[in-house]
């Protein structure tokens, strides 16, 4: 079963909009990902948080992870239509060989 | 540096029959990582390979096997296939601190 639960479950913003998703997990972790897939496709990964740190930021995205309340969230600024994707956050669960996915979000960004 | 690589793209079978499925990893990489990602599922892992051997399994029944070879690509057997199978395989490749994974574009399986 899916550790983590991410909400909205699906968002839709005008360009130009920042997006906000957020993640959920149950277990302790090491690190959490964000990944993004187009279509159905592969996942492209964008950004490592470690359990020590609080944010972390990488162009336009913006991470933060609150390790007391087990949630991760990933900000997208000025938005674009080229952001149009499913996001998923995925935690190690403690361990070192899986990664175990949230539900994922689903971002429309509207021309 | 070339990426994972996956073949086929698509893949249709039917109920019965048996999908093998490919994976090369990053150059040089010798770890293989194998998700499923079914509809209503979402994300699963299945299989890690490492150094030719099978390191970890998810909760997937024996008829989801696989193998890494000596260039350390990787295939991904599913026999006896169920309807519930179709879906889209991915394999990933763990990045140099082996936390991040690299995800390669998948493999669409259909079963009819």
């Amino acid at each position: 079963s899916q550790q983590g639960e991410e909400d909205p479950q699906a968002l839709s913003i005008q360009e130009g909009e920042n997006a906000t998703m957020n993640c959920s997990y149950k277990t302790s972790i090491n690190n959490l990902q964000w990944y993004r897939q187009n279509s159905g496709r592969g996942l492209v990964h964008l950004i490592l948080i470690r359990s020590n740190e609080r944010e972390k930021h990488s162009g336009r995205l913006r991470v933060t992870l609150d390790t007391s309340k087990k949630s991760s969230s990933l900000l997208i600024t000025a938005s674009r239509a080229a952001d149009t994707a499913s996001y998923f956050c995925a935690t190690d669960g403690g361990s070192s060989y899986k990664l175990i996915f949230g539900s994922g979000t689903r971002l429309l960004v509207r021309p | 540096e070339a990426g994972v690589t996956q073949s086929p793209t698509h893949l249709i079978k039917t109920r019965g029959q048996q999908a093998t499925l490919r994976c090369s990893p990053i150059s040089g990489h010798t770890s293989v990582y194998w998700y499923q990602q079914a509809l209503g599922l979402g994300l699963q892992f299945l299989l890690w390979y490492d150094e030719g051997e099978e390191r970890n399994r998810g909760n997937f029944p024996p008829r989801f096997s696989g193998r890494q070879f000596p260039n350390y690509s990787s295939e991904l057997n599913v026999n006896a296939l169920e309807l519930e199978d179709s879906a889209l395989y991915l394999c990933a490749s763990p990045g140099l601190s082996f936390s991040e994974q690299y995800f390669g574009p998948g493999t669409r399986l259909t079963v009819t």
